[in-house]
This record gives structure tokens, sequence and C-alpha cells, in this order.
């Protein structure tokens, strides 16, 4: 059971470029979230998904851009990479409160991708 | 604006001692706290998650407690080990959003010494 899986693990971008870090889940989880973490912060709500085929934006959402094209895979996009982008991103899911409960709405992290944009 | 605050900072204790953390919160509506731990360069994994009417949870030597009057919570690590050296997170998470809405702590820096 692989649980939560990013990639890449680490990516050095130079300002201006673009890429996608790609998120897969194989606990059959409704919720999938896209978060960043820097230091003496904690961490913070770029986008989130509550299903297929939908997304909405969190607390720091711009710049980003997600899909959740299959239920499973939650894409985030980076259209024009800014040093202020240089963070630690992290994935995770959950079930919603409708599949197990509010006990169950447990968020697992993935093991994080660490971004330096340059 | 829903926060969570976490004391202290930082910890260094030695090994087979214990040490408690402790974590304020303003989130509302109170959905559940949760605690992680988080490795060096790993993501956060759950250590206990609790409801509205549960006052204290444990998890091997992780005993966490909850005060939803004071909005407050503690975790209480029992014979420190040196693997247990890590970040401590407290999450809170609200009804919004089906109850998925979470809250994070800066968390607390624990360091276990021989």
């Amino acid at each position: 059971n692989a649980g939560v899986t990013q990639t890449p693990k680490f990516r050095v971008l130079k300002t201006g470029q673009s890429m996608t870090l790609l998120c897969a889940q194989d606990m059959n989880h409704e919720y999938m979230y896209w978060y960043r973490q820097d230091p003496g912060m904690g961490l913070r709500l770029i986008h989130y998904s509550v299903g297929e085929g939908t997304t909405a934006k969190g607390e720091v959402p711009d710049g980003y851009n997600v899909s959740r094209l299959k239920k499973q895979n939650f894409l985030l996009g980076l259209e024009s990479a800014a040093p202020s982008q240089t963070s630690v991103y992290f994935c995770a899911s959950s079930y919603s409160r409708g599949q197990g409960g509010v006990r169950n709405t447990e968020a697992f992290f993935g093991q994080g991708t660490r971004l330096t944009v340059v | 604006k829903n926060q969570v605050e976490q004391s202290p900072q930082s910890l260094i204790i030695l090994e087979g001692k214990n040490c408690t953390l402790q974590c304020n919160y303003t989130v509302s509506p109170f959905s559940n706290l949760r605690w992680y731990k988080q490795d060096t360069g790993r993501g956060p994994v759950s250590l206990t998650i609790m409801t509205f009417s549960e006052n204290t949870k444990s998890n091997g030597r992780y005993t966490a407690t909850l005060d939803a009057d004071t909005k407050q919570s503690s975790l209480h690590i029992t014979a420190s080990q040196l693997s247990d050296s890590a970040s401590y997170i407290c999450v809170v998470s609200d009804l919004t959003g089906g109850g998925n809405k979470l809250t994070f702590g800066t968390g607390t820096q624990l360091k276990v010494e021989l």
C-alpha cells in the first residue's frame, strides 16, 4: 500500500519556467490537497479538491493551478515560477465525512517535493 | 481568523525523560484536533485525532489531551527516545468544508539527546 506518492522529490527551476507536481493516492480518498511549508510557518493550503473533476482555492492559490481529472491523481502546476515559490510542497488526501465520519477525516501526507526557484 | 499556536517553539531533552508540548487554538466551529509528527525531510504522520467529546487519547508513549472549553491541547511524550526527535504539529479542523479544513500550528521542534 503506497499511500500518497509525490513526484518529483526535488526540483530546481529558473524564474519563469513551468512545471507540474504529481500526486497519486491509492486509498480511494475523495479529498486531496496541496500545501506548501515554509520556515517558521505552518502548512498553508494552496488548492484542494473534494472529488474528481472539482477543485477549489485555498489560502495561498496565486501563481498555482490544479487539476483532478482522475480520483487518484491531483496535479499542481506552476505556469511561471517565481523565487517566492521556493518551498516544500506536500500533497495530502483524506476521506470526506460522508465516507468515514468525522473521525476518519484524518489526512495522509506524501513525502514532499522540495522546489527551488532561482 | 482561525489560529493555532504552539509552545515551546523548540525543546531539548535527555533520552528517557518525559516532556509536554502545548497547543492553543481559536478555530471555530471546532471539528477535531490532531497531532502530527514530522521527521526531517518527510511528510507529517498522524499521532492522534480527537473530537469534541474526547478528553484524552493515547498512542503508545504519546498521550494527547483536549480541553475544548479552554481551547487547549497538550501532547505528552513518555520515556523519550532518540527517534522522537522531530517536529510535532498541532492541527485543528473546523466544520466548514465537511470537516476537512485544517489550520496548522508552526510546530514544536523536539530534540532528544543522549
